[in-house]
């Protein structure tokens, strides 16, 4: 059964700051996402990352994927307050049907 | 709006009644997927059709929920007999046929409170 932990679970940080997310997952997978929830709202999708050494940026957003250890991280620079959200990294298992395999969240607060 | 829609979304209802929520894809997106998201935790997989055909279901799809796509384009997730435990957010989400750089976009979502 393919289990995707992320940590922190909980994380607030100061304005400014950099951080990292970590996604971590138990089985092979070519394809990892990150998404961004709001309270009470929907998904919003961050990033697809497809193959290993991927990484994309957005604005101070900037994931990466290593396949091999089977991590994931979600690096954010300069952290400004419009950042507050959780954010989940979510699996679909190789060769599967995108059915998704999320982690537990990250629950971010910025705070000035 | 070229978004995935779906409808209620809220929803109160009594322990015991039915309720059916509705969800319509992006057009051209021929899979679609129901995800439960209950307070504090991520999406968990329900079930999944490509076209009309119900490919896979989770453990945790009761024989009290069912969902159908009777002609590919939308579809409707009906649970019977509510229980408290199913308080929650249902959320749907579309995608095309696995192509490289596909991915999933979802909808807004129907909050569901079983009182």
């Amino acid at each position: 059964e393919l289990k995707v932990e992320q940590n922190p679970l909980f994380l607030s940080m100061q304005e400014g700051k950099n951080y990292t997310i970590y996604c971590n997952y138990s089985t092979t997978s070519d394809r990892l996402y990150w998404y961004r929830q709001d309270p009470g709202k929907s998904l919003e999708s961050l990033f697809v990352l497809l193959s290993n050494g991927a990484v994309k940026q957005e604005g101070r957003l900037m994931a990466s994927l290593d396949t091999k250890a089977r991590l994931s991280t979600l690096h954010i620079t300069a952290a400004v307050h419009d950042l507050s959200a959780t954010y989940f990294c979510a699996v679909d298992m190789k060769g599967g049907n995108e059915k998704l395999t999320f982690g537990t969240g990250t629950r971010l607060t910025i705070i000035p | 709006d070229t978004g995935v829609s779906q409808n209620p979304r809220h929803k109160i209802t009594k322990r015991g009644q039915n309720v059916t929520f509705r969800c319509d894809p992006i057009s051209e997106h021929n899979r679609l997927y129901w995800y439960r998201q209950t307070l504090g935790q991520g999406p968990e997989f329900l079930t999944y059709f490509q076209n009309e055909a119900q490919l896979e279901k989770s453990r945790l799809l009761s024989d009290r929920f069912s969902a159908e796509r009777p002609k590919g384009s939308f579809s409707t997730l009906e649970i019977q007999r509510t229980e408290q435990g199913d308080s929650a957010m249902y959320l749907c989400a579309s995608s095309r046929q696995r192509m490289r750089d596909t991915e999933a976009f979802f909808g807004q979502g129907t909050r569901l409170t079983v009182v």
